[in-house]
């Protein structure tokens, strides 16, 4: 069974930094495509970043560029997200995805950021 | 980047109903468009990936069909779990992006 789990959440003040992690397991890492993407509360799903099965390609959605990380440690099968810089609006939660290689999507259950004073 | 559009918001159904939510692209997107489905406090889940293939363990009453920029899908006798919000998503090229989603809720 794919597994998904994500953490590092938490509250932050603006400026400030968070790093979240995803563990997986139940598939073979390294061969998916992983991505983060967020919800702010009552809003609905926003693509945030991807990176390749190798790492070697990278992607962020504009918004985010210069102030997010995403990473990933096949060896250990984690991804990561580090966030820098953080703004109210960066309030949501994050979710772990999976790509497969057949199109197919598996979704971790969310890790919550709270930017606020 | 590919915009994507939902339609309807908001859907009124009974049970045993038939409904579909249409998906329009910006651009061709074929066959790189996924369905999810969020229930209130939980994480989405997939449905239909790549237009028309169904993930594993969902119900056959949902499909997916379409081509090109237009794309629905299709509950065929809605059940009471089926009330929960519906989101397109392509996967064509990046920026991937999400439609605004469609809150399915009981008539």
């Amino acid at each position: 069974e794919v597994q998904l789990v994500e953490s590092g959440g938490g509250l932050v003040k603006p400026g400030g930094s968070l790093t979240l992690s995803c563990e997986a397991s139940g598939f073979t890492f390294s061969f998916n495509t992983m991505h983060w993407v967020r919800q702010a509360p009552g809003k609905g799903l926003e693509w945030a970043s991807a990176i390749n099965r190798d790492g070697t390609f990278i992607v962020y959605a504009e918004s985010l560029k210069g102030r997010f990380t995403i990473s990933r440690d096949n060896a250990r099968s984690s991804l990561f997200l580090q966030l820098n810089r953080l703004r109210a609006e960066d309030t949501a939660i994050y979710y772990c995805v999976s790509q497969n290689p057949n199109g197919s999507y598996d979704w971790g259950q969310g890790t919550r950021v709270t930017v606020s004073s | 980047d590919i915009q994507m559009t939902q339609s309807p918001s908001t859907l009124s159904a009974s049970v045993g109903d038939r409904v579909t939510i249409t998906c329009r692209a910006s651009q061709t997107i074929s066959p790189w468009l996924a369905w999810h489905q969020q229930k209130p406090g939980k994480a989405p889940k997939v449905l239909i990936y790549k237009a028309s293939n169904l993930e594993s363990g969902v119900p056959s009453r949902f499909s997916g069909s379409g081509s090109g920029t237009e794309f629905t899908l299709t509950i065929s006798g809605l059940q009471p779990d089926d009330f929960a919000t519906y989101y397109c998503q392509h996967y064509d090229s990046f920026p991937y992006s999400f439609g605004q989603g469609t809150k399915l809720e009981i008539k």
